[in-house]
């Protein structure tokens, strides 16, 4: 079954430093999201992408961040200076858009960012 | 804004016992999606189940089924027969317009033997 893969799966920083987490989503899908996840917290949406442009993101989603799709499979997250509250999970998802608003998400297995 | 409630943080169950994990929402867009994930304690999310706003029938995926009640704005997820690796936190999601996901902050389920 297709499913969507991260790397790393762990990742550990020092503040002020750049870094990419990487995503591959499910092949014929349409539509790409990262999610964040503080320790102990909910799942809270950061961005999404389709057609090689930002469609939707939020307040989380500031200037130290950005997203790429720089080839045909893989979709990136990069946070260009690492803080102490970036340390998070990280959730690439990925969808077919065959009906938004509704279609489901298939989630990635995640990267663990410690920031210190 | 659209808002997920999980009221329960925890919930105990004993094996082969049925459960229902609780969820209301609240949005003003007249189509939108429900949906449960399933997070182990590896981490990863795990999608069980779906169900659509204008859908008659209530969702069912195996031992998962949902029980979507539009009026109260609740879609409660019940998991028949618990098994042992049913121990998870387990969190309601809505999708917005434009399909991104507003979660709930979750219900840690422990099953014992």
């Amino acid at each position: 079954e297709p499913e969507v893969t991260q790397t790393p799966s762990h990742q550990v920083t020092q503040m002020g430093q750049e870094v990419i987490l990487r995503c591959v989503p499910i092949s014929n899908h349409l539509y790409f999201y990262w999610y964040r996840q503080i320790l102990g917290q909910k799942v809270e949406f950061l961005v999404s992408f389709y057609n090689n442009e930002i469609s939707e993101k939020s307040e989380i989603f500031d200037d130290q961040f950005s997203v790429e799709r720089p080839d045909g499979s893989n979709f990136t997250l990069k946070i260009r200076s690492t803080k102490l509250e970036d340390s998070a999970m990280y959730f690439c998802a990925s969808s077919d858009g065959t009906e938004r608003g509704q279609e489901t998400q298939y989630f990635g297995p995640g990267t663990r960012l410690l920031v210190l | 804004a659209q808002k997920i409630t999980q009221t329960q943080p925890g919930m105990f169950v004993q094996e082969k016992e049925a459960v229902t994990l609780d969820c209301t929402y609240d949005t003003s867009d007249p189509s939108y999606g429900l949906f449960w994930y399933k997070q182990p304690s590896s981490g990863e999310m795990i999608f069980l189940i779906y169900q659509g706003s204008y859908d008659q029938q209530n969702a069912t995926e195996g031992r998962y089924s949902l029980n979507f009640q539009k009026a109260r704005k609740s879609a409660n997820l019940v998991i028949s027969a618990s098994q042992l690796g049913d121990s998870a936190m387990y969190f309601c999601a809505m999708s917005s317009r434009y399909s991104t996901l507003t979660f709930g902050k979750g219900t840690m389920l422990l099953v014992s033997p």
